[in-house]
């Protein structure tokens, strides 16, 4: 079975310059995430999408990121302006509830796509 | 206050030792916890689920303590290979917490 794929891998761009990733889940996957993860710190959650509805958003910082999930598979992230402080590891996640249940289900990440702004 | 805390190390520990890592969470109401592994430059990968039970995995032993809100991860006969940081997550609604993560450097 295939994993989470995302894409691109590594990404240089100068400050204030867009940058768009792209995740798509394992199959069958209806709990799709991204996550950002600085030097020396755990992944922090940007957003979670239940299918295609953006359920928890709120740590995503909305003058500059900006997420979609059409048709509830892929995913794109994009940011723009891109700022110094944006360089960071972005991972997107998915999970499956395991028979309806909420708990017990686990999440799964993609290899992360590098990013730095210079 | 953060939703996971965990000391974050480095553990330097010799081949062949038994080394402990624990970490707590603030939310009573978590439902499920788990421990992952995240080698440099990687993405985190599950290494273990955690029940109140106590589960093992081989050189591996996990357990949580609901009453005081701490998770523990045991490993036993450390290998170089076990050279990594291991991250301690907490599951409340389908929304996964991690702590900053604990490294480990197995030396030879």
């Amino acid at each position: 079975e295939a994993g989470v794929v995302q894409s691109p891998r590594y990404k240089i761009i100068e400050k204030k310059q867009p940058v768009a990733f792209w995740c798509n889940p394992i199959s069958g996957h209806n709990t799709l995430y991204w996550y950002r993860q600085n030097l020396g710190q755990g992944p922090e959650l940007l957003i979670r999408y239940e299918n295609e509805e953006a359920v928890d958003d709120s740590q995503l910082p909305k003058d500059r990121f900006s997420a979609e999930r059409l048709k509830g598979v892929d995913s794109t992230l994009k940011i723009q302006p891109a700022e110094l402080g944006d360089s960071a590891v972005y991972l997107c996640a998915s999970s499956d509830r395991d028979r309806g249940q909420i708990t017990g289900n686990t999440i799964y990440f993609g290899e992360g796509s590098w990013l730095t702004v210079v | 206050r953060k939703e996971v805390e965990q000391d974050p190390g480095p553990f330097n520990v010799p081949e062949g030792a038994t080394v402990a890592f624990n970490c707590t969470y603030s939310n009573s109401a978590s439902q499920s916890f788990f421990w992952y592994r995240q080698d440099c430059r990687k993405e985190p990968k599950l290494l273990m689920s955690v029940y109140s039970s106590g589960n093992e995995d081989g050189r591996f032993t996990a357990q949580l303590n609901r009453a005081s809100q701490y998770i523990s991860l045991l490993i036993r006969d450390s290998k170089l290979s076990d050279s990594a940081t291991y991250l301690c997550v907490v599951n409340n609604f389908n929304k996964f917490y991690f702590g900053s993560g604990t490294k480990l450097n197995v030396k030879p």
